[in-house]
């Protein structure tokens, strides 16, 4: 069984551009979640999607968005880039009841310059 | 304000001997709690987990205790090996809806293991 996906690796983007990462759950998990790592901090969570729809999400400006596609993967959209976006983006998925764990991808690099 | 801490940036322990990760929760809302393991520049690993309605959960050399009335969780690793040296984070979130929630982390505690 396939791992969770994120891609790209790497994604290297300049002050005011708009940066798009991509994530793959576990093969029946529908909800995805978004978390940032940013350097020497915690992870901080972002947004959430089950079943299309966002959940929740956390102490982050709107320009930050996604969406979960019908196959349940899903996009972060980050709008005005700012040098502080720089981090690393974790997703996650969690396939519900009766088993709550959240599987993390290996994540994707942005470094705003 | 932090709801999930790890008081312990770091700990150090002896291969072959306990190692004792603590967490502490202020939220009296959460009804789940699981440890990760993070290397760096990769996403974390998840150990072990455990509900509400249990106080200690075992797999392997992994257990969790949890003390509700302290608000309060820790992972034991018995017996320590050089492989689990990694930062330990510590999450929490409450169920919602059929749905974890999303997980509020602690810091995370880097635990060395030395041979």
């Amino acid at each position: 069984e396939a791992g969770v996906t994120q891609s790209p690796t790497h994604l290297i983007k300049t002050r005011g551009q708009q940066a798009t990462l991509r994530c793959s759950p576990i093969s029946g998990h529908t909800s995805v979640y978004w978390y940032q790592q940013a350097l020497g901090l915690g992870l901080q969570f972002l947004l959430w999607y089950d079943e299309g729809e966002e959940r929740n999400r956390g102490n982050f400006p709107p320009r930050f968005s996604g969406r979960q596609f019908p196959n349940y993967s899903s996009e972060l959209n980050v709008n005005a880039l700012e040098l502080e976006d720089s981090a690393l983006y974790l997703c996650a998925g969690e396939g519900g009841q009766p088993s709550y764990e959240q599987y993390f991808g290996p994540g994707t690099r942005l470094t705003v310059t | 304000d932090q709801q999930v801490k790890q008081n312990s940036p770091s700990l150090s322990v002896q291969e072959g001997r306990i190692s004792i990760l603590n967490c502490d929760y202020t939220n009296s809302m959460f009804d789940y709690f699981l440890w990760y393991k993070k290397y760096p520049a990769e996403g974390p690993t998840f150990l072990i987990s455990i509900s509400s309605i249990k106080d200690k959960n075992e797999d392997g050399r992994f257990t969790v205790f949890l003390n509700k009335s302290a608000k309060h969780l820790s992972l034991h690793i018995v017996p320590s090996q050089p492989g689990d040296s990694a930062v330990y984070f510590c999450a929490a979130s409450a169920v919602d809806g059929g749905s974890q929630g999303n997980l509020i982390f602690g810091k995370g505690t880097k635990l060395s293991v030395k041979p």
